[in-house]
């Protein structure tokens, strides 16, 4: 079955950057969007970005243009959310979310990872 | 951009139907048949329950239906039950390869 299976809890100092993976397994990984989405304590759901996993091509949600960067590597079927400049209001739950639909479509987000804790704390 | 509307809480007894707005816009929600929900309960990952508008993943969600009208998208969760207290997030998709969300509607079971 599909699984996604991100990296573990992370603490950064604001202004620093956070790299998080994410592991797919059990589809041909080259076939589905991979998205990042986020969610603050106490928070509702925030689209980040997503990625082709076969060109590579990425989008992002507006509010984080030039501080996040998605990237894959198809040899180890991994994406990969980068987001720099981080500041208190970035502490959330990253969870990386494989589309419903193959590509190049994207609809919805039906297959979820565990999520990864981030937390920026001085 | 702003998150689509949702009202903050709704309430229901078990048996009872309840319903879930989601409003957005022309550019998002009434632009395409891409509306989507989700529920969450506590410490859990989000999980489809609706895409598409109104399609659902599988029968084991066929409590639910979703339903849409101009810019609104509605989810109704008939036959309430205590294991749908959760909190529930409608997504539309919003153009040039972009997705929002709602801001989330805790369901709560008296």
């Amino acid at each position: 079955q599909v699984q996604l299976v991100q990296s573990g809890a992370d603490v950064k100092k604001p202004g620093a950057s956070v790299t998080v993976s994410c592991k797919a397994s059990g589809y041909t990984f080259t076939t589905y969007f991979l998205h990042w989405v986020r969610q603050a304590p106490v928070q509702g759901l925030e689209w980040m970005g997503s990625i082709s996993p076969s060109g590579g091509a990425a989008t992002y949600a507006q509010k984080f243009q030039g501080r996040v960067t998605i990237t894959r590597d198809t040899s180890t079927s991994t994406v990969y959310m980068e987001l720099s400049g981080l500041r208190s209001e970035d502490t959330a739950l990253y969870y990386c979310v494989r589309d419903g639909v193959a590509a190049p479509a994207r609809r919805y987000f039906e297959h979820w990872g565990q999520g990864s804790q981030v937390t920026v704390s001085s | 951009q702003s998150a689509l509307t949702q009202p903050a809480s709704v309430s229901g007894f078990p048996g009872q139907s309840v319903s879930i707005t989601c409003t957005g816009t022309s550019n998002d929600v009434g632009g395409y048949n891409l509306v989507s929900w989700y529920r969450q309960h506590p410490g859990q990952a989000p999980r489809l329950i609706i895409f598409e508008d109104t399609k659902r993943p599988s029968e084991f969600f066929n409590r639910f239906s979703g339903s849409k009208s101009g810019n609104t998208a509605f989810l109704t969760i008939f036959g309430l039950q205590a294991e749908d207290e959760a909190d529930y997030y409608c997504s539309s998709y919003a153009g040039s390869d972009t997705f929002i969300f709602g801001g989330g509607t805790k369901v709560s079971v008296l």
